[in-house]
Formats: C-alpha cells, sequence, structure tokens
C-alpha cells in the first residue's frame, strides 16, 4: 500500500519566492516519523528536516520549515526566499509506523526548478 | 566528520554478469540501509543491517541479490546474474540506530545493465 503520495511531479517558482512542496501520508498508527530530503543532480540524498508525530510545533531548519497538519495526514515542505540551487528532486519519507519503526518508506518526489 | 562512501561511483555490465558494490558508513552508526532507486522513483528499501545482523530484508530479491555486513562496518551489495530491469542507482545509508535519527546517505552506485 502507498504510505506516502507526493502528487506534484514537478514545480517552477521564481528565485527569492516561496514554495510549497505536498506530502500527504497514510497511517492509522500515533507513533511515526517524516522526513524530507533533497536530491540533486548529483545524485546524493541530502537530509533537510525531521517531524515527530507527537511533536507539537512544526519544524524548522534554516530556509526549510514542515507545515504538520497531523489531521490532514499531511506534512508539506515550505521553502522561503528560493535560490538557484535549490533546484532538485525532493523527497518526503516516513519512518515507521508503530512496530514497523525501522522502515522508511520514500515518496515519488517532487522535482523543484527555480527560475532565476 | 566522514559521510558515507559507496564505490565504485558507475558501473556497467552486460546482463547475465555479476557486480558488487561497496558501502562504509559514518563511524560509529550501527544501522546500514541498501536501497535501489529507479530513474524517476523514489527509494526502495532492499535491505537493512543492525550491526551485522539483518532486520528487514523483504524487499530483497533473493534469487540474485545478496548483502553482508559482516564485521557490522563497511558492507557489499552483490547481484547475480544482472537483468536489465537492475539498471538503477544503488544507494547506501546509515543511521545512529534503528528507528532513531535520520538517515545519511552515500553519493550512490549508478548501474547500467545493457
Amino acid at each position: 500500500a502507498q504510505k506516502i503520495t507526493q502528487t506534484q511531479p514537478g514545480m517552477f517558482v521564481q528565485e527569492k519566492e516561496a514554495v510549497t512542496l505536498d506530502c500527504t501520508y497514510d497511517t492509522s498508527d500515533q507513533s511515526y516519523g517524516l522526513f524530507w530530503y533533497k536530491q540533486p543532480s548529483s545524485g546524493e540524498m541530502i537530509f533537510l528536516i525531521y517531524q515527530g508525530s507527537y511533536d507539537e510545533q512544526n519544524a524548522t531548519e534554516g530556509r526549510y520549515s514542515l507545515n504538520f497538519q497531523k489531521a490532514r495526514k499531511s506534512a508539506n515542505l515550505v521553502i522561503s526566499a528560493s535560490q538557484l540551487g535549490d533546484s532538485a528532486m525532493y523527497f518526503c519519507a516516513m519512518r515507521g509506523p508503530g512496530d514497523n519503526f525501522n522502515k522508511f518508506y520514500f515518496g515519488s518526489g517532487t522535482k523543484l526548478n527555480v527560475k532565476p | 566528520e566522514a559521510g558515507v562512501a559507496q564505490s565504485p561511483r558507475y558501473k556497467i555490465i552486460e546482463k547475465r554478469q555479476s557486480v558488487a558494490f561497496w558501502c562504509n558508513p559514518i563511524s560509529g552508526h550501527a544501522t546500514l540501509y541498501w536501497y535501489q532507486q529507479i530513474l524517476g522513483q523514489g527509494p526502495k528499501l532492499l535491505i537493512q543491517f543492525q550491526n551485522n545482523g539483518v532486520v528487514d530484508d523483504s524487499q530483497l530479491p533473493k534469487d540474485r541479490f545478496s548483502a553482508e555486513r559482516l564485521k557490522g562496518v563497511d558492507s557489499t551489495l552483490k547481484i547475480q546474474p544482472a537483468k536489465l530491469e537492475d539498471s538503477a542507482v544503488y544507494l547506501c545509508a546509515s543511521s545512529l540506530m534503528v528507528g532513531q535519527g535520520e538517515q545519511y546517505f552515500g553519493p550512490g552506485t549508478r548501474l547500467t545493465v545493457t
């Protein structure tokens, strides 16, 4: 069963503007973790941000923030003040849930293009 | 701190040949993962080790894929014999412990099977 859904195959954003990348997940468990990774054309996956299912505050890391809406089962990534170097694939991932705490499930990714 | 190391970075082989990939995780990371990423898709977990024991290999095609982590540090993933559909990037990742923290990924090995 699909655990992570990213419905935007590709996105364009103007440099210096903010952009939101969507991610929804599927679980009935209460304990899980949500991650966002960036994958530039070089291929390496770079960890961006983490949100635990019990965290009450939305996670933030510099220009990245995670808009966590538990009831909607969404974990959207917001990138503020986009830069040309943000052009890459972005993957949402979930660890868990429940007894499957050692499993990671990745979405299909969103390709972000930042225009000058 | 050194990151996750993988080699080779690129490999081209013919179908039915064998190939091996090597991964050295971040020092002190007990958990090691091998993923297969087919072009245009997200990574798919093949196998996960905790120290030198297998935690999960439910998605590893065991008729042709094998992996080991004998001393609980570096790991080798082997494909024998390779098929055309094995063309993908093979990513290795590590984390401190099972179920804790984020995973750190290596640069990957891009395999092309012709």
